[in-house]
């Protein structure tokens, strides 16, 4: 089952602040996190293990709510390469990821 | 590095026709799957693979079949192709498989349509 991913979109001026949420109705092990820009393949931004530490990358960060099966990624002062999509994914057995999260980041 | 390498990158099929999308990684990666993405419906999990010889099913398996014969290829058959599989489809691998604690590495997609 596809965790929920909020909101679905997202349009920011550069130097703003950004959450974006996702949920599983499933115990979580794991949450990643990729970012994809249009027309490419989704990359890599991290992952947080249960009972792990939040995580960062440059202005990126992410909490794991293992009780509540939540994870956010924050994204600070916001710059324009930080547009795309960004998906979570879960699973202990394979690999799923949400609907995606549209981000648009104008100057 | 060639990392996860997918052919075709575009294909245009008729109904009814059967096909083969390619999947190579040379990283000796355990795990890996197919995804196919879809306007408002994200990545959804077709079928995935923890090793040689062992596959199974995703969220979203009719129509497609795939086998593991060797770590580095994991091939995806459209049996009989319809309107309805018309998508972007991705290739990934990850170094481990289960419980999912390695990132995934992605190839370029293979734009499928069915006409």
């Amino acid at each position: 089952q596809q965790p929920v991913q909020s909101p679905q979109a997202v349009i920011l001026r550069e130097g703003e602040d950004a959450v974006i949420n996702c949920s599983s109705s499933k115990a979580l092990y794991s949450v990643h996190w990729y970012r994809q820009k249009h027309g490419e393949a989704p990359v890599f931004l991290m992952i947080l293990l249960k009972g792990g530490e939040q995580k960062g990358h440059e202005k990126i960060s992410a909490s794991f709510n293992e009780k509540k099966q939540q994870s956010s990624l924050y994204l600070t002062a916001s710059q324009l390469s930080y547009s795309g999509t960004y998906f979570c994914g879960q699973g202990a057995q394979k690999l799923v990821f949400g609907q995606g999260t549209r981000l648009t980041i104008n100057p | 590095n060639a990392g996860v390498t997918q052919t075709p990158k575009f294909q245009v099929l008729k109904t009814g026709q059967s096909m083969t999308l390619q999947c190579a990684q040379d990283m000796n990666h355990e795990y890996m799957s197919w995804y196919r993405q879809d306007p408002g419906m994200g990545l959804r999990l077709i079928h995935y693979s923890v090793g040689a010889g062992i596959t199974d099913q995703g969220e979203v398996p009719n129509g497609y079949n795939v086998s593991r014969s060797t770590t580095e290829d994991f091939p995806l058959r459209l049996l009989s192709a319809a309107p309805s599989q018309t998508s972007v489809y991705f290739c990934a691998s990850s170094r481990t498989g289960p419980p999912m604690n390695t990132e995934a590495f992605f190839g370029q997609g293979t734009r499928l349509t069915v006409v």
